[in-house]
């Protein structure tokens, strides 16, 4: 069974740093690249980003609003897809769901960040 | 950048009744490679968002056949043929075919 398990989230300060982890079972993780989603409280989804499994390059992509302060990475050893968040703002108060590529098939249940 | 517009953004439907929601695209999602990157996704109430239909007309695995997917460049529409009390929540549309990845607004599926 395909699972995504998210974790990290929590309350931080503008200006801060978070990590969220994505725990990722049930598939070979290596072969698949991964997103990241997020959805402000009582908004639409948007994506933050992805990164290409290492046969591909293992590079990433982001949106224009993450401009430099996030980060995706992977560790295909222990299954694990990151996102790294520095420079936190209000405006990136979201659930943030890690989702397997392509055609984003499976979703983790969310963790929650709260920028205030 | 590629911007995904739907509508209606709310529907309200009676069970039994069918629905259709239109998903247009500012620029064509034909893919060099010759795939057309457009899904639907709902989000159930509560609930992380779930596939529906993958390259515009691939229903995901466990999903009813009353759910379907038409439409090419970029003009697409998912349709249920007959609404059931369970198909309530928020229907996306995203494309895939550039970075970066875009979503629609989304449409609110209520019963009447």
């Amino acid at each position: 069974e395909v699972q995504l398990v998210e974790s990290g989230g929590g309350l931080v300060q503008p200006g801060g740093s978070l990590t969220l982890s994505c725990a990722a079972s049930g598939f070979t993780f290596s072969n698949v690249w991964m997103s990241w989603v997020r959805q402000a409280p009582g908004k639409g989804l948007e994506w933050v980003g992805r990164i290409r499994s290492k046969a591909a390059g293992g590079t990433t992509d982001y949106d224009a609003f993450v401009k430099g302060r996030f980060s995706i990475s992977r560790d295909d050893s222990g299954n694990t897809l990151y996102l790294q968040m520095n420079s936190l703002k209000t405006e990136d108060t979201a659930m943030y769901y890690c989702v397997r590529e392509p055609h984003f098939d499976y979703w983790g249940q969310g963790t929650l960040v709260t920028v205030s | 950048d590629i911007v995904m517009t739907q509508s209606p953004l709310s529907l309200p439907v009676t069970p039994g009744e069918p629905a259709s929601i239109s998903c247009r695209s500012s620029q064509s999602l034909l893919h060099s490679d010759g795939n057309t990157y457009l899904d639907w996704y709902l989000q159930k109430p509560g609930q992380s968002p779930q596939l529906l239909i993958y390259l515009g007309s691939n229903r995901a695995s466990g999903v009813p056949d009353r759910f379907s997917g038409s439409g090419s460049g970029t003009d697409f529409t998912l349709k249920i043929s007959r609404v059931e009390a369970d198909d309530v929540g928020v229907y996306y549309c995203m494309q895939a075919t550039q970075t970066p990845y875009a979503f629609g607004q989304g449409t609110k599926l209520e019963m009447k």
